[in-house]
Parts: structure tokens; C-alpha cells; sequence
């Protein structure tokens, strides 16, 4: 199975400052398909999940664009250029490049 | 809009059996992989098991696997979690989730508590 490891696994943040969350793979989660199936996953306290990112660096429709998602192969980051209010919670990557099954990272809870 | 609608969720004896279901809406179970997803309220995200749009692929997490089975009714469009021999360790909120180039839209979730 593919294990995800997220870090730092608690990221106490200022308001208005950037944030940066690294999710590394146990092997390439490049797909037989040549895409890269790579997700972030926001939940809000109290909520349920909730897509931000897929495939590695798409927003979905509706996130706004202080969230932006990059990398390749093993190494992925979240980035939110600056923090605001509503961005508290806790974020996953997950990938469905290699399953099943699908896997989670641990999680990492973004607070003040 | 995408709506899924996770419902049967309840408080059962160790050993019991409950079936879970999630009304879609906005598309179509049959076109789509469907996943459960589980998550013991305040640890991580934990993948339970999944169906192909057809219905006739399914896969399950070790820890499940001969006790769950997913299956769903293309007609209601919705999907359901049979699980039997249910354990402690299935305490959880299970969440129906859309596949959608990876995990995409997710239920509300619904809490299945096994205690004796």
C-alpha cells in the first residue's frame, strides 16, 4: 500500500501569513495513465471534508486562489499564501494513483 | 449540484449488523466509482471500500473484507454498506464519497457507534 506522510502535523499559523503543508509518497504516485492522482482535502471544524486541490495543482471550482498545490512523483505541498480565518482545520492529501486501496495522510491541523 | 445523503447509521451491539445508505443527486452512481470512507471522529481519514459505476467491481479494506459488502441500486441512485459481524473498532462516521479524478464530493457522514 501506498503510505502518505504529511508534515508538519500541527502548523500554528498567524493571520496573513503564508502556510505550507508537504505531503511525501512512498513510491511515484505518477499513474499508468500519466496523470499524477494527488488530492487535498480541507475539513473544517465540525464539517465534512472537502476537495481543494486535485491532480496534484487543480483548484476546484469555488476554492479561492490563496491555495495552490504543486509537486511531482514522491514530494507534494500545499501552500496558502496567506492565511485567513476560515482556512483553520485540517487538511489530507490522498492519492488514487495506486489502488486500491486509497490512502490518507495523517492530517495536519492548521490552527492559531 | 452534486448532493449525497448518507443515512442508517445508529448505535449496535458488537457482533450486529447495519446498513448504511447514500441517496446521490445531481448525477449518476452508475457512472461514477463510489467510495465509503471512514473516520473515527477526531483521528484521520480511513478508506473503506469502493464500486465501479458497473457495479460489478468492488474492493474492500483488509480490515472489512468478508464483513462489509457495498453494493448499490442504479434505478434509486444510491449506494449502500452492508456491514455484519461489526466490532468496536467500526465505531467511526462513514462518509459517502463521489470519485471524481480522486476523491472529490463527500457526504455529511453518518455515525455508526458499536458498543455493548
Amino acid at each position: 500500500d501506498v503510505v502518505l506522510t504529511q508534515s508538519p502535523l500541527s502548523l500554528p499559523v498567524n493571520l496573513g501569513q503564508p502556510a505550507s503543508i508537504s505531503c511525501r509518497s512512498s513510491q511515484s504516485l505518477l499513474s499508468s495513465d500519466g496523470d499524477t492522482y494527488l488530492t487535498w482535502i480541507q475539513q473544517r471544524p465540525g464539517q465534512s471534508p472537502r476537495r481543494l486541490i486535485y491532480k496534484v495543482s487543480n483548484r476546484e471550482s469555488g476554492v479561492p486562489d490563496r491555495f495552490s498545490g504543486s509537486g511531482s512523483g514522491t514530494d507534494f505541498t500545499l501552500k496558502i499564501s496567506s492565511v485567513e480565518a476560515d482556512d483553520i482545520g485540517l487538511y489530507y492529501c490522498a492519492q488514487g494513483s495506486h489502488w486500491p486501496p486509497f490512502t490518507f495522510g495523517q492530517g495536519t491541523n492548521l490552527e492559531i | 449540484e452534486v448532493q449525497l445523503v448518507e443515512s442508517g447509521g445508529g448505535l449496535v451491539q458488537p457482533g450486529g449488523s447495519l446498513r448504511l445508505s447514500c441517496a446521490a443527486s445531481g448525477f449518476l452512481v452508475s457512472s461514477y466509482w463510489m467510495h465509503w470512507v471512514r473516520q473515527v471522529p477526531g483521528k484521520g481519514l480511513f478508506w473503506v471500500s469502493e464500486i465501479h459505476g458497473d457495479g460489478r467491481n468492488t474492493h474492500y479494506a483488509d480490515s472489512v473484507k468478508g464483513r462489509f459488502i457495498i453494493s448499490k441500486d442504479n434505478a434509486k441512485n444510491t449506494l449502500y454498506l452492508q456491514m455484519n459481524s461489526l466490532t468496536v473498532e467500526d465505531t467511526a462516521i462513514y462518509y459517502c464519497v463521489r470519485d471524481n479524478a480522486g476523491v472529490d464530493d463527500w457526504g455529511q457522514g453518518t455515525l455508526v457507534t458499536v458498543s455493548s
